[in-house]
């Protein structure tokens, strides 16, 4: 089962930074904290991910809190094609292997 | 960076019958690798682990005799809907993690198969 919650929809402006947070409060300690986002019919693409500091790629920002129970993804100026699902997951199971999506945040980015 | 492939990316059967979806790791070789099944509007729900060489780890609620895996080599799993009935209309996904890349980044998707079952 999924390890995060995350609203269930967004808006963002265009050219505007995109807040995406997600709470995963039952995190244990050797756990990733990974985004990835799903454009219509197309299969899920990696962003970020994360164990404690804050990361930086060229796609995103993510924000760990101190306590590690959440997390913000960013998009620092989001365009049209950011428009997407972006899912939040915990690594999980007994392998660390497997990934289970929560239901994720629909971005909707308004021009 | 790794790239999965999968193939079809549609197809359509007719009820009762069966088809394969394959699942390619082309530049990197996938001891793991995982299949999803994505109704409209929801989530990716996990199905089953693929294991290169032995059997397939299936889910809580999902029949391995209707969901066939086979993993025989580094590079390729693929997943046969037996008898494919009009509810198994969904869309399927394959991950596989490269595990040359010793953090955990590495999972990487195909793009999906569209299965219409009519």
């Amino acid at each position: 089962d999924a390890k995060t919650t995350q609203p269930t929809s967004m808006d963002c402006a265009e050219g505007r930074a995109a807040n995406l947070p997600c709470n995963h409060s039952t995190i244990s300690g050797n756990e990733y904290v990974y985004w990835y986002r799903q454009i219509h019919s197309q299969g899920p693409q990696y962003i970020i991910h994360g164990l404690k500091n804050n990361e930086t790629n060229e796609m995103a920002s993510l924000i760990i809190t101190e306590d590690r129970k959440s997390s913000t993804l960013i998009l620092p100026h989001a365009t049209l094609r950011d428009t997407a699902v972006y899912y939040c997951i915990v690594r999980v199971g007994n392998t660390g292997n497997q990934f289970y999506f929560g239901t994720g945040t629909s971005l909707t980015v308004i021009p | 960076g790794a790239v999965v492939s999968q193939h079809p990316s549609r197809v359509i059967c007719k009820s009762g019958t069966s088809v394969k979806i394959e699942c390619r790791s082309l530049d990197f070789q996938a001891t793991t690798m995982f299949w999803y099944r994505q109704f409209p509007k929801k989530s990716l729900m996990l199905m089953a682990t693929s294991n290169e060489g032995s059997k397939a780890t299936y889910e809580q609620g999902v029949e391995k005799d209707k969901f066939l895996i086979n993993h025989a080599s580094l590079t390729l799993s693929t997943l046969t809907v037996t008898s494919a009935h009009p509810e198994d209309s969904s869309f399927y996904i394959c991950s596989a993690r490269d595990l040359r890349d010793g953090t955990n980044y590495g999972y990487t998707f195909g793009s999906g198969t569209r299965l219409t079952v009519v």
